[in-house]
């Protein structure tokens, strides 16, 4: 149990579906990440809130359209997705974003898979 | 664009075997970190290491950075089943401290 949990574990979808990633860290941390896990890659980081505000938006299309209320909630909602967007989605979080040794503490992910 | 290379991609051992991993780069890094990742989990820090030549010790597990800062090396000594799981190295650099992944080595210790 890291302190970042995520919801659902396992999604499917279809194309033309319009779902949403939760995130939650109980952490207390101020930086949130989406990270994106294929297989034979390396991890993609997607995008960066640090204090709610978005710092990093990693080239992302604009199907994946994130949303951070407070420090404590990230979410991640996804529209007209393709099934190259299959993959397992992480969420992180730390203490502040852009410190040299900060540790970054993941959740279980979302296994997204897209029909 | 900072690349991490690691090697190798697969490696299967029976316990009690000792094994290294490796993590090379063409960039130096200011940070180099490393992962272990179980299955239907996410990634969990095993350690980071920010100075040339440094080595860190945890358990049965030695991590090296480079004295270049541009490579680091994971090696476990006598292999148990629980260290099975996805090895990740990730480096911090640059202005922005943002981490690049490696695709990881993927360890399986048979009992």
């Amino acid at each position: 149990e890291t302190g970042v949990t995520q919801t659902p574990r396992h999604l499917v979808m279809g194309m033309t579906n319009k779902k949403s990633l939760k995130c939650e860290q109980h952490l207390g941390h101020n930086a949130m990440y989406w990270y994106k896990q294929s297989a034979k890659k390396p991890l993609e980081l997607m995008f960066v809130y640090n204090f709610k505000e978005q710092t990093e938006n990693n080239s992302v299309p604009s199907r994946f359209s994130p949303e951070c209320p407070n420090s404590s909630h990230l979410f991640l909602h996804l529209h007209t997705l393709q099934p190259e967007d299959s993959a397992l989605y992480l969420c992180a979080s730390s203490q502040d974003e852009g410190l040299l040794t900060d540790t970054q503490y993941f959740g279980p992910g979302t296994r997204l898979t897209v029909l | 664009t900072q690349l991490l290379e690691q090697s190798p991609q697969f490696l299967s051992i029976q316990e009690g075997e000792n094994l290294t991993v490796y993590c090379n780069s063409s960039s130096v890094f200011s940070s180099l970190q490393w992962y272990r990742q179980e299955p239907g989990e996410g990634p969990v820090l095993l350690v980071t290491v920010v100075t040339g030549g440094e080595v860190k010790k945890l358990k049965r597990l030695t991590f090296q950075f480079g004295d270049a800062r541009k490579d680091s090396s994971l090696h476990i000594t006598a292999a148990q089943p629980g260290d099975t799981g996805l090895y990740l190295c990730a480096g911090s650099g640059g202005s922005n401290y943002k981490l690049t992944f490696g695709k990881g080595t993927l360890l399986t210790v048979n009992p």
